[in-house]
């Protein structure tokens, strides 16, 4: 089956750094999503972006699906936005598959 | 609306009890998910429902019994669990079966005694 890696595993920010995360796949996809999961586990969508770049405020995402990888970009970091990221990535008509995400923690 | 709303958030059961989860949306999604996730991993799909008949089940035991009576409501029904099965469980929607964007409720966290 696909494989999915993110990097780094684990980041620790200082309030309003920026930083990027990772996600590299294995095989062709149709779909990618990547989430942010909040320390009480609430999964929330932050893209759904199969290719391309989306902007949603302080965060944007790109992904090249010709070279197997998604960047997801945090500016201005805040303490809010701790928790686990995860990359999820479908080849086409199967179920997403979870990479093993990356634990941002910002420190005030 | 475009929420999946999911109760109890919390659950402590013992061994013998029987319970259920339930998981609602009125989006108008045809697949709906339930996943599993142990501290420090990633989500790990348990059963996927496209159009209220079951699709997938990813060999899960039979002590957990999926339900979907109708398109905005899935169950899922525990019976003789173990500890091993404490988890987070995690509900999800979909337009279709790995089409679009999946949308998640807020999950049960189950512990078994």
């Amino acid at each position: 089956g696909i494989q999915v890696e993110q990097s780094p595993p684990d980041l620790i920010l200082q309030e309003g750094a920026n930083s990027t995360l990772r996600c590299n796949f294995s095989d062709s996809v149709n779909n990618l999503q990547w989430f942010h999961q909040n320390p009480w586990g609430q999964l929330i969508n932050l893209f759904y972006i199969p290719s391309g770049t989306k902007q949603n405020g302080r965060l944007s995402a790109t992904t090249v699906a010709t070279e197997r990888y998604s960047l997801l970009y945090i500016s201005s970091s805040q303490t809010t936005d701790s928790g686990v990221y995860f990359c999820a990535v479908a080849p086409g008509g199967q179920n997403f598959v979870f990479g093993p995400g990356t634990r941002l923690s910002v420190l005030p | 609306d475009t929420e999946v709303t999911q109760t109890p958030k919390h659950l402590v059961m013992g061994m013998t009890n029987k319970k259920s989860l339930k998981c609602e949306q009125h989006m108008g999604h045809r697949a709906m998910y339930w996943y599993k996730q142990k501290a420090k991993k990633p989500p790990e799909l348990m059963f996927v429902y496209s159009y209220e008949k079951l699709s997938i089940n990813e060999s899960v035991p039979s002590r957990f019994s999926p339900e979907c009576p109708n398109s905005s409501l899935l169950n899922l029904h525990l019976h003789a669990l173990q500890p091993e099965d404490s988890a987070l469980y995690l509900c999800a929607s979909s337009q279709g079966f790995g089409t679009y964007g999946y949308t998640f409720g807020s999950g049960t966290r189950l512990t078994v005694v």
